[in-house]
């Protein structure tokens, strides 16, 4: 069975500073790995996803995440924040395997950011 | 359609009435996915369509929950019986195959009263 952890439910961050998302995932096979943005009112947009090429993926907005399988960590970063990053962020797992890609989802990190 | 499309985007019900919850899938895509979200909470899954393959249906919360899906196209959730709990953001998502960007609808907003 798979899980995601994102530690923190909220994250407050002021706006040029660091954004760090963690996340935490278990998989009994390698996983593909994704980070989904929510903005208010708005559908779930992808924006980065590891499918096991280099373990740095770049995604969209700026963000990036990396893949460290010892720490079973996909962490999301941007090195600074502006105010249109408020949204919901969450880390998905999905497996590998041919039986399809059913992703399972981590309880989601809501960012404010301050000016 | 240029992305998925969920219908209604509202719905308000009195408990124990049934309610269908419609998603038009991007065309081409064979996966199908519905979650449920909660207020405050993350993303559950609810069932998982592949295709011409059986579902899995793993996340439904009970049989009161059920989804068909015609072919690629067209999916229908429905909730018989509804309870306050049911309340929620219903969300739909389609990928072109396995292991592919799923693409999300707005959802549709539940509100069991």
């Amino acid at each position: 069975a798979q899980s995601v952890t994102q530690l923190g439910s909220h994250v407050s961050v002021s706006e040029g500073a660091l954004v760090l998302l963690r996340c935490n995932y278990s998989s009994s096979v390698p996983p593909y790995l994704f980070w989904y943005v929510q903005y208010p009112n708005q559908g779930l947009q992808l924006l980065l996803k590891y499918t096991s090429a280099a373990t740095l993926v770049k995604g969209i907005n700026g963000f990036e995440a990396e893949f460290k399988k010892s720490e079973t960590s996909f962490h999301l970063t941007k090195p600074s924040a502006h105010m249109s990053d408020a949204a919901e962020y969450f880390c998905a797992v999905s497996d590998r395997g041919a039986a399809g890609n059913k992703l399972t989802f981590g309880g989601g990190t809501r960012v404010l950011v301050k000016p | 359609g240029a992305g998925v499309s969920q219908s209604p985007s509202n719905k308000v019900t009195e408990k124990g009435k049934d309610v269908e919850l419609r998603c038009d899938p991007i065309s081409g895509h064979t996966a199908l996915y519905w979650y449920r979200q909660r207020l405050g909470q993350g993303l559950e899954f609810l069932i998982y369509f592949q295709g011409n393959s059986a579902p899995d249906k793993s996340g439904l919360p009970s049989d009161r929950f059920s989804a068909e899906r015609t072919g690629e196209s067209v999916s229908t959730l429905t909730i018989q019986r509804t309870q306050q709990e049911d309340s929620a953001v219903y969300l739909c998502a389609s990928s072109r195959g396995v292991n592919t960007e799923a693409f999300f609808g707005q959802g549709t907003r539940l509100t069991v009263v």
